[in-house]
């Protein structure tokens, strides 16, 4: 069965700051995975996804992602991260019409 | 247009009132989705539909029962909630072919069950 892992229930950055966010997947296939943004309230805004090619995604808002099939991670980063990045971020991995997220990160800049 | 449209915003219903969250898509998605999620906690699935069709049933209880009229909209009828059914409930939708696996989320509902 898929499942996603985050194992930073919550991180903190000074604004201006990088940023990496955590994620590993188990999958038993080739997965598709996703990164979604979530502000208090609000639906869910995708970031960027993963099906295959490059490994390095770029994504909306200046986030980019890995993702490494040695290490099943596909981490989120963010060279500078500015004030409204403030939110709950939650990996994903999708199938045909079924996806599965993983606990959340939520970021808080300070 | 990657927009998917949720109403009401906010609903706050008795236990034994009857309600419908409405959600809507003009993307030309043929698959829809209803999320819940409690706070701090990620989405959880509810209910699929594909090409018109119920396909996932996520053992909802069936005070919840969901509708989908035609491609582009997709309800979720309530009745007889308890208050722990008090919760962010998301809508989505996703694309034919390889775009099945992108789903686009609208804003959500958030109910309240007194």
């Amino acid at each position: 069965a898929q499942s996603v892992t985050q194992p930073d229930i919550h991180i903190t950055v000074s604004e201006g700051a990088s940023l990496e966010l955590r994620c590993n997947y188990s999958y038993g296939a080739t997965p598709y995975l996703f990164w979604y943004v979530q502000s208090p309230g609000q639906g869910l805004q995708l970031l960027l996804k993963y099906f295959s090619g490059d490994t390095l995604v770029q994504g909306i808002k200046g986030f980019e992602a890995e993702f490494k099939r040695s290490q099943s991670s596909f981490n989120l980063r963010k060279p500078s991260v500015h004030w409204s990045d403030a939110a709950e971020y939650f990996c994903a991995v999708g199938s045909n019409n079924d996806m599965r997220f993983g606990a959340g990160t939520r970021l808080t800049v300070k | 247009d990657t927009e998917v449209t949720q109403t009401p915003k906010h609903l706050v219903m008795g236990m034994t009132n009857k309600k419908s969250l409405k959600c809507e898509q003009h993307m030309g998605h043929r698959a829809m989705y209803w999320y819940k999620q409690k706070a701090k906690k990620p989405p959880e699935l509810m209910f699929v539909y594909s090409y018109e069709k119920l396909s996932i049933n996520e053992s909802v209880p069936s005070r919840f029962s969901p509708e989908c009229p035609n491609s582009s909209l997709l309800n979720l009828h309530l009745h007889a909630l308890q208050p722990e059914d008090s919760a962010l409930y998301l809508c989505a939708s996703s694309g034919p072919g390889r775009s099945s696996y992108e789903q686009y989320f609208g804003p959500g509902t958030r109910l309240t069950v007194t």
